[in-house]
Formats: C-alpha cells, sequence, structure tokens
C-alpha cells in the first residue's frame, strides 16, 4: 500500500512565523499535491509537484511556497503565517490510476 | 469555470439506503472519484467512475452520467459508523498529473 506521511498533526503558531510542513511519500511517484481543507469549502490545491525540483502553483498558491529536493520528499512553507492560514493541510499523492492516497493530515492553529 | 456541487448535510437511519448527489461542470472530464472522510482523518479512497452507468462495490456504488455532469454515491444498509463526510471528485486532465477538483463534501448522518 501506498503511505502518505506528514510530520506533524497538530501545530500551533504565532503570526509572522516561519512554518514548514513535511510530506514523504515511500512508493517513487513522481507526483505529490498539497490541500487544504476548510469547512464549506471543501479540499483546495495549493501546489502540486510532479517531479523532483518541479513545483506548479495549484488555485489558492497565495502565502505559500513549496520544495521538492528529493522525489518522496515535498515540503510546504508559509513564510509569514498568518490567522487566515489556520487550516487541516493534507498532502497527497496519486498512484498510476490516478487515485489520489492522502496523509493523515496537518491541523495548523496561527495565533 | 469548474464547480462542483453536492448538498452540505444528510441525514439517515441506520439499516436505511441513502444516496448522496454530485454535479459538475468542469473543462475537462477524465473520471470521477468518491472518497469517504471521518472527522480528524484524512479522505479514503471509495470509488471511480470513468464510463457511464454503476460501479459497485460491496454496500456501496456509484453512478456516473457523463451528458448531464451527474453522479451519485449510494449507500446500502447504512451503519453507525458511516458518519462521515463523503467527497465528490473530478479529474479534469486524462493520466496521473491530473489534478483532482473536489466538491465541500457531504456531512453524512446515520441516526440509530
Amino acid at each position: 500500500d501506498v503511505k502518505v506521511t506528514q510530520s506533524s498533526r497538530y501545530l500551533v503558531k504565532r503570526t509572522g512565523e516561519k512554518v514548514f510542513l513535511e510530506c514523504v511519500q515511500d512508493m517513487d511517484h513522481e507526483n505529490m499535491f498539497w490541500y487544504r481543507q476548510d469547512p464549506g469549502l471543501g479540499l483546495r490545491l495549493i501546489y502540486f509537484s510532479y517531479d523532483v525540483k518541479m513545483k506548479e502553483k495549484g488555485d489558492i498558491p497565495e502565502g505559500y511556497s513549496v520544495s521538492r529536493e528529493k522525489k518522496e520528499r515535498f515540503s510546504l512553507i508559509l513564510e509569514s503565517a498568518s490567522t487566515n492560514q489556520t487550516s487541516m493541510y493534507l498532502c497527497a499523492s496519486p498512484d498510476s490510476t490516478g487515485e489520489l492516497f492522502f496523509g493523515e493530515g496537518s491541523r495548523l492553529t496561527v495565533l | 469555470g469548474q464547480n462542483i456541487d453536492q448538498p452540505t448535510e444528510m441525514t439517515a437511519t441506520e439499516g436505511a439506503i441513502v444516496q448522496i448527489n454530485c454535479t459538475y461542470q468542469t473543462s475537462g472530464f477524465n473520471g470521477l472519484f468518491w472518497y469517504q472522510q471521518h472527522a480528524g482523518e484524512a479522505p479514503t479512497f471509495l470509488s471511480y467512475n470513468v464510463l457511464d452507468g454503476l460501479e459497485e462495490k460491496g454496500r456501496f456504488s456509484s453512478f456516473l452520467s457523463r451528458s448531464k455532469g451527474y453522479s451519485y454515491l449510494l449507500l446500502k444498509e447504512l451503519q453507525m459508523k458511516d458518519s462521515a463526510s463523503y467527497l465528490c471528485a473530478v479529474r479534469g486532465r486524462p493520466g496521473n498529473t491530473g489534478k483532482l477538483i473536489f466538491g465541500q463534501g457531504t456531512t453524512l448522518q446515520v441516526k440509530p
């Protein structure tokens, strides 16, 4: 089975702090995605990557950046966290059929 | 634009059947997915439709009509553990590079 692991389940940060959310997948997949999930809005795509050092903006990239230095690891970075970035962040990676496998999620609270 | 609509909430009784509808308007179509998400957990895959018709998997079935931009998820013999959110998602581009566009999800509450 594909396993997608996110480093932190729960984080509390202060406004202005730099935040790193890490995601690792163990199936040598090329594609990885970062979504955020908010009540009433569903899952929205922030960034995705289709290869090492390759990245593409999703629907809501503002305030975020990403890093893909190794194939198995895709990091989401909040350069200066703001309260409107309080959310559930989900990393996902698709298999060859396109089915998305999700990590457990990282619930970020920005105070 | 791209739009996926599903009801926000539904309530059903244990042992009953419930149908969760999803309508979509997307610039391309290469498959529709249903995911289940329990509170505080990650979404897990339920079903995939790319051709018109019904796909059955145990107590769960999913239907697709591409001409109508419509899908539904049918849950039979409801159990309390089926209380969860159900997410409809459309893949606009072929292959696994395609991004999934998600609806807002339908929260299903199963009552005894």
